[in-house]
């Protein structure tokens, strides 16, 4: 099977502009989560969505947003890029549907941006 | 508030056990997780284990859970050098998770 996939692995923006990352959860998998990692620090939560409806937002600005389409696979789109926004974006999948509650969480290989 | 935090070194000799230390601040976290990061990779799951649990063991891993004093640890037996990375651990609250800075281990032949 395969894990989770996220799409691009590398791309490089300059500042102002808007991008789109993708990921594809494990089959099966309905909860997807976004995190950011900022280069030699632990990853921050950015979202989480769980059949389609946002449960949760960290502490990021407006200028990032997300969704989650039937398939349950989900975009990350960060628009106004700056130069902090470079970063490893993880996507993360979980099973948790109403009937099978467990602690695996898995993440995919990321997508770094560098913003110039 | 929420704040997990691991000491950012470790260096060991090859077939040595590590140990990777991690304090958390939630005592209502369900899982706590240890994660892998190798350079440029994302991140691995290597164990979790639920909160009423003390202890955890998956062949080389042992993790080792002190709800009263919120400190989670894991013990790598035998270590060796491909164990070489970054270890996380994080505790999940409510639907995220919260991670460390990271534990760097180091194993020299």
């Amino acid at each position: 099977d395969a894990g989770v996939t996220q799409s691009p692995t590398h791309l490089i923006k300059t500042r102002g502009q808007h991008v789109t990352l993708r990921c594809s959860p494990i089959s099966g998998h309905k909860s997807v989560s976004w995190y950011q990692q900022v280069l030699g620090q632990g990853p921050q939560f950015i979202f989480q969505y769980y059949e389609k409806e946002e449960r949760g937002r960290g502490n990021f600005p407006d200028r990032f947003s997300a969704r989650q389409f039937p398939n349950y696979s989900s975009e990350l789109n960060v628009n106004a890029l700056l130069l902090g926004d470079s970063a490893l974006y993880l996507c993360a999948s979980r099973l948790n549907d109403r009937v099978i509650r467990t602690g695996e969480l898995f993440f995919g290989e990321g997508s770094r941006l560098t913003v110039l | 508030g929420e704040d997990v935090e691991q000491s950012l070194f470790l260096s060991v000799r090859e077939g040595d056990s590590s140990v990777i230390n991690c304090t958390y601040t939630d005592s209502s976290s369900t899982y706590l997780y240890w994660y892998k990061q190798e350079p440029g990779a994302g991140l691995q799951l290597l164990t979790y284990i639920f909160s009423n649990m003390d202890m955890k063991q998956d062949q080389r891993l042992t993790v080792l859970l002190n709800k009263k004093d919120k400190h989670l640890s894991l013990r790598i037996a035998d270590t060796q050098t491909g164990d070489s990375a970054i270890y996380f651990c994080a505790e999940i609250i409510a639907f995220r998770l919260i991670f460390g800075q990271g534990t760097e281990l180091s194993v020299k032949p």
